[in-house]
Order: C-alpha cells, then structure tokens, then sequence
C-alpha cells in the first residue's frame, strides 16, 4: 500500500498568511494526487485534483503543486472560512490512501 | 446540486451486521463510480470500498475484504454497503462519496455526504 504523510501536523496562522501544507508518498504517485478539506463536525469537501487542478467552485488562493513523491498545497491569503483540516489522497492506486490530515488554525 | 444522503448506520454488536444506504440526487447517478470511506471520529479518513458505474468493478480496502460488499441500483439511484463480522475497529462515521469518473481507477472523490455513524460494541 502506498503511505501517506503529511507536515505539519498542526499550524497556527493568521487572517491573511500564505500557508503551506506538504504531503509526501511512500512511492512516486505521478500527480495523483487529491486534496480535501474538512470543517470540524462536516464532511470533507474536495479541493484539488490531479496535483494542481483547482475544482469549480474552489476560491483562486488555493493552489497545488508537485510530482512523483513529494507536493503541497498552499493557501495564498489565509481567510477565516480556511481554518479546517486538510487531507491529501493518492488517486494512483488501490487501496486509495489519505494523509493523516493538517489541521489549520489560529 | 448533488446530495447524497447515507443512512442505516447504529449501534450493532460485535460479530453483527448492518446494511449502509446512500441516496443520491441532483446528478446522472449511473455515469459515475461511487464509494464509501469512514472516519473515527476525531482521526483521519479510510477508503473502504468503490464500485464502478455498472458495477462491474468493486474494490475494497483490505479492512473490508471478505466482510463487507457494496451494491448499487441505478434506477433508484442508491448506493449500498453491507458489513458483516463487523468489529469495534469498524466503529466509525461511513461516507457516501462520488467519484469523478465511471470507473474504479483514479479515484477522486468530488462530493460527500454527511455521513452515518456506525457503533460495533456489546
């Protein structure tokens, strides 16, 4: 199975930051590679897809970037609705695995 | 808008089982593959199973096998998990989610719902 961990584990950051969360995969994944966000007592809502390809919807200060085993997201401008936790996934194969998340807050 | 709505979720014992639904609505629900992935509350997220739009591809995370199968009916638009044996290890919240595409290949998760809790405990 392919491992995947995230840095760091928890941050604290303020209105307006440029924030900088990185994921890394036990094996080069190519740029499969998904993000997610989850707000506490929600469900994740999808951010990223394919390394870089913000989904419809997802404001412009969200970014991804990165191949084979090493990639981030990073937040531009750090807005109040952004503090959650942020979970990579590896879309390259099975079993499908999520980072043990970052969470983002103040 | 699509929704997706899971239900069926509840206190089981251990060595039970439970039948997981997940209705779907506001998109061509037999054009994509969908899956299911849980979370202990408080801890991170687990793919536990997919399955392709016409069903003929089902996947499952090792967790899973020869304990849990997923179904779908694409007329009723509706998405199934039944788990067997289950243990206090697969107490979790259980997401429907669907997948961008048809297949259970490049999984990419682009809407959740909101989940059913599952609790394996005597």
């Amino acid at each position: 199975d392919i491992q995947m961990t995230q840095s760091p584990s928890s941050l604290s950051a303020s209105v307006g930051d440029r924030v900088t969360i990185t994921c890394r995969a036990s094996q080069s994944i190519s740029t499969y590679l998904n993000w997610y966000q989850q707000k506490p007592g929600k469900a994740p809502t999808f951010l990223i897809y394919a390394t870089s390809n913000v989904q419809t919807g997802v404001p412009s200060r969200f970014s991804g970037s990165g191949s084979g085993t090493d990639f981030s997201l990073t937040i531009s401008s750090l807005q109040p609705e952004d503090f959650a936790t942020y979970y990579c996934q590896q879309s390259h194969s099975p079993p499908w695995t999520f980072g043990p998340g970052t969470k983002v807050d103040i | 808008e699509v929704h997706l709505v899971e239900s069926g979720g509840g206190l089981v014992p251990p060595g039970g089982s439970l039948r997981l639904s997940c209705a779907a609505s506001g998109f061509s629900f037999d054009d994509y593959a969908m899956h299911w992935v849980r979370q202990v509350p408080g801890k991170g997220l687990e793919w536990v199973s997919g399955i392709s739009w016409n069903s003929g591809s089902k996947r499952f995370a090792d967790s899973a096998k020869g304990r849990f199968a997923v179904s779908r009916d694409n007329a009723e638009k509706s998405l199934f998990l039944q788990m067997t044996g289950l243990r206090p290890e697969d107490t979790a919240l259980y997401y429907c989610a669907k997948d961008l595409g048809r297949d259970v290949t490049i999984v990419t998760m682009d809407h959740w719902g909101q989940g059913t809790l599952v609790i394996v405990s005597s």
